[in-house]
């Protein structure tokens, strides 16, 4: 089965520029949570949703950042405006909610580099 | 709210040899899931055991296991005969099992291992 597939792999853009990140879930996946890394922060859950309605965004770090899941089995983040201190490594992940629960499966991550 | 401690930046084993990397975690649940996961410089993340609360026995996966303290709501990994894979950051992580689907990480451990 495929796994969680993040495009673009990397991206380098200017200051100020719309970026767009694309994840597809595993299928039949039903949660999909949205994560971005930098040395000084770690590991930071920016969004997650559940049957493709979003749960909590309260780590969305401001206005330029938005998310997105119109079916389920595509999500995109977006930042609009694009500014260098958004320079990370964005990792999209999901997994099946129920009762027993199941881990979450990680893609390999977009290294997003804004100059 | 829960919280995840690894208070451990950096780690480093000779090959071959055992290493433990610590994980402590505050909850009022008394239910919950507990995660190692593996970055390697490939930046995927991985999966590398998983502990329910309920459960007494330890998790084993391999040379992989768990030393789960619930009292003391301590959640250890120990890795045995290290290898020069198993060089990565390793990140524990805590969900819930009621309400939320969050999963909350650790700032990570980065283990060395050394030829």
């Amino acid at each position: 089965d495929a796994g969680v597939i993040q495009s673009p792999r990397h991206e380098v853009t200017e200051m100020g520029q719309e970026v767009t990140l694309r994840c597809k879930p595993i299928s039949g996946h039903n949660s999909l949570f949205w994560y971005r890394q930098t040395m000084m922060r770690g590991l930071e859950l920016l969004i997650y949703f559940n049957n493709n309605v979003p749960i909590d965004d309260s780590g969305m770090p401001e206005d330029r950042f938005s998310a997105k899941m119109p079916n389920a089995s595509f999500s995109t983040l977006k930042i609009q405006p694009s500014e260098p201190r958004d320079s990370a490594v964005y990792f999209c992940a999901s997994s099946l909610a129920r009762r027993e629960i199941q881990p979450q499966h990680f893609g390999d991550g977009t290294r997003l580099s804004i100059l | 709210a829960q919280t995840v401690t690894q208070s451990q930046p950096e780690m480093s084993v000779q090959e071959a040899e055992t290493v433990t990397l610590s994980c402590t975690y505050d909850t009022s649940e008394s239910d919950y899931y507990l995660f190692w996961y593996k970055q390697p410089p490939s930046r995927q993340m991985i999966l590398v055991i998983r502990q329910e609360a309920y459960k007494q026995q330890n998790a084993t996966e391999n040379r992989f296991s768990v030393n789960f303290q619930k009292a003391a709501k301590s959640f250890s990994l120990k890795i045995s005969d290290s290898q020069l894979g198993d060089a990565a950051m390793y990140f524990c992580a805590y969900r819930g099992t009621s309400g939320t689907y969050k999963y909350i990480f650790g700032t990570g451990t980065r283990l060395k291992v050394l030829a």
